[in-house]
Formats: C-alpha cells, structure tokens, sequence
C-alpha cells in the first residue's frame, strides 16, 4: 500500500464511451503524474500537475482530458478512445516542493487496467 | 538524460545475491541513478537511488563507480517474492524516463 490508490482497477469501454479514471493520493504531496504502460513498451509519462497546475503534457492526443481540482486528486477524463489505447494507466505522487527536485520520489498507485473495444 | 541499457531478463534461486548492472555512457554531470521495482499489474516502486560510490538500504546497495558509466543493483538473498521487473533510470528532475527494465525471476 503506497498511499495512492486509483479506482477502478479495471475498465473495458467501447471507443465511443466517456469515462474518467481517479486517482487519490493520501500522503500529502503537491505534485501529481499520469503514466501509460503499454504491453512490451515502457512507461510513458503523460500529465504532470504540481500544486494543481498543469506543468507537462507529453503530446498526448485530445481524447485524454486529465483534471486536478486539488493535490489528492487527479482524474484522466476518456473519451472516443482507439483499441491501441488500451493499456495499464498508472498515477503517482510526490512532495513537489522543487519541480526540478531529483530527490523528490515518486509514489505510484496499482493502476487501472484500461481496455478499450 | 543518460539512455541506460540492461539486460532484458535474469535468473536466480531463492537465497541467492542478485547483481543487475546497467549501463549508461552518456550520464551527465547532473544526472542521479534510480532503480524502480515493478510486480505485475502494480505500480513502480522505488528502492534505491545514488550518484557515486555506494549507496544502502534495507532493501538493496547501489554501486556506482568513479566514471560513473555503469552501475549494479545488488539484491541480498533474493526470495520468491523478489521476482519482479527492475527499472534503471538516469535522473536529473522530477521526470522519470523509465526504460524496458530486467524481468528477474527467482526459483525455489
């Protein structure tokens, strides 16, 4: 158990579904991430909010909407999504005090299990 | 950030000491080495990080030496349970590169 957990573990949608994904973290931390783990690829870094401000977004496509109405919560709003973007979405935290920080570990959750029909 | 390269998958048995060297000949002056653990279908876990010499936790040592163009994850006495993906990472910020790991598999 790290202290951040994602709802739900897992979800199959059809491409012209909407549905969000939550991610909530229980340790205090300012600075929250979206990954992607595809089958064989790594990890890919989608969305970085720290104090609630969005501060990366990695090219990903317009169908991925991620919202941060607070530091415990992210959510990866879905939408018209492709079969290829079936995948494990995983979210983390971190302290955020420095955006730069290297010391500044990442906390992830267990991931939802995204398929997409 | 440093590309690092490791072998794609090791084998060991139970109470045995597991070595995982990568390599990363490009690291820059700023940039930290980081190993992350990762069990099926649950997020990385980070179990070490340092920038030269030694580094020791609970969990494993990190041996990095002068020229800084490698490094070894050490796992002592690895068990069933440790049988996992293990991520090294060169790091200079927040922002984790992940790479495609080494698929450890320990046998009893």
């Amino acid at each position: 158990e790290t202290g951040v957990t994602q709802t739900p573990r897992h979800l199959v949608m059809g491409m012209t579904n909407k549905k969000s994904l939550k991610c909530e973290q229980h340790l205090g931390h300012n600075a929250m991430y979206w990954y992607k783990q595809s089958a064989k690829k790594p990890l890919e870094l989608m969305f970085v909010y720290n104090f609630k401000e969005q501060t990366e977004n990695n090219s990903v496509p317009s169908r991925f909407s991620p919202e941060c109405p607070n530091s415990s919560h992210l959510f990866l709003h879905l939408h018209t999504l492709q079969p290829e973007d079936s995948a494990l979405y995983l979210c983390a935290s971190s302290q955020g005090v420095s955006i730069q920080s290297v010391t500044d570990t990442q906390y992830f959750g267990p991931g939802t299990r995204l398929t997409v029909l | 950030l440093a590309k690092t390269t490791q072998p794609i998958s090791m084998d060991s048995y139970e109470g045995q000491e597991v070595n995982i060297t990568c390599s990363h000949n490009n690291i820059a002056t700023n940039d930290y080495i980081t190993w992350y653990q990762q069990f099926p279908s649950q997020g990385p876990r980070f179990i070490i990080q340092g920038y030269k010499t030694k580094v020791t936790n609970e969990v494993a040592s990190l041996f990095i030496p002068a020229d800084r163009k490698s490094s070894t994850l050490s796992l002592p006495r690895v068990s069933l349970s440790d049988t996992a993906v293990y991520y090294c990472l060169g790091r200079r910020t927040d922002k984790l590169i992940f790479g495609t790991g080494t698929r450890l598999q320990v046998f009893p």
